[in-house]
């Protein structure tokens, strides 16, 4: 059954970067776009950006350009993505999801993200 | 930009059916959604994809009591034979101009 398994819950102070991988078990990413979307405590959702597995092309929500950065690694089927100058706001599960370009049909389990001084 | 409205809270009762709805905003009513699941404490889990004719494809291993439709701007998800597994909070989503949008969430509480 494919699964993307996450990194665990990290925390950052102010300022600082965090990375959150995601790594795809029981399928490969290749021909996938990988969407990362987030969850601040007891919000709704929102989405960070997109990148297409194959070409590493990506797309940035307007409201995070400049400060995210998605990448993968084609030997370990994994994808990354870095937040940098967190603030408090940041503190938020960070979740991936694998699928299409205009959405996508598996999420993975989250990763919990703290940004406290 | 796309906006999806969603009413905050529904309710049913065990066994009985409801249909929450999202509704697309002026201008994008040709829009398909996709319908996201999130149960207490737990990430979500995509459900459905619900296209303006009413055609919906939905995801491995979602029961056959979940189902979509389509009227106008409005993309609805039905339950039926409510279980207490079905209270979650349900998410619409869709995408347009190279970004992604979502509704607020309806909390589903069955009774």
């Amino acid at each position: 059954q494919e699964q993307l398994v996450q990194s665990g819950a990290e925390v950052k102070k102010p300022g600082a970067s965090v990375t959150v991988s995601c790594e795809a078990s029981g399928h490969s990413f290749p021909g996938s776009y990988i969407h990362w979307v987030r969850q601040a405590p007891g919000q709704g959702l929102e989405w960070l950006g997109r990148m297409n597995f194959n070409r590493r092309s990506t797309e940035y929500s307007q409201r995070f350009q400049g400060r995210v950065t998605m990448a993968r690694d084609t030997s370990n089927s994994s994808a990354y993505m870095e937040l940098s100058r967190l603030t408090s706001d940041d503190t938020a599960v960070y979740y991936c999801g694998r699928g299409l370009y205009d959405f996508w049909t598996i999420w993975g389990q989250g990763s919990l993200v703290i940004v406290s001084s | 930009q796309v906006v999806l409205t969603q009413s905050p809270s529904a309710s049913a009762s065990l066994g009985a059916s409801v249909k929450l709805t999202c509704t697309l905003s002026s201008g994008h009513s040709r829009f398909g959604v996709a319908w996201h699941q999130q149960q207490s404490d737990r990430g979500p889990r995509f459900l459905m994809r619900v296209d303006s004719d009413g055609k919906h494809t939905k995801g491995d291993g979602v029961p056959d009591r979940y189902s979509g439709s389509s009227s106008g701007a409005e993309r609805y998800l039905t339950i039926s034979s409510l279980q207490s597994e079905d209270e979650a909070v349900y998410y619409c989503q869709t995408w347009a101009s190279g970004s992604q949008f979502f509704g607020g969430g309806t909390k589903l509480t069955v009774l």
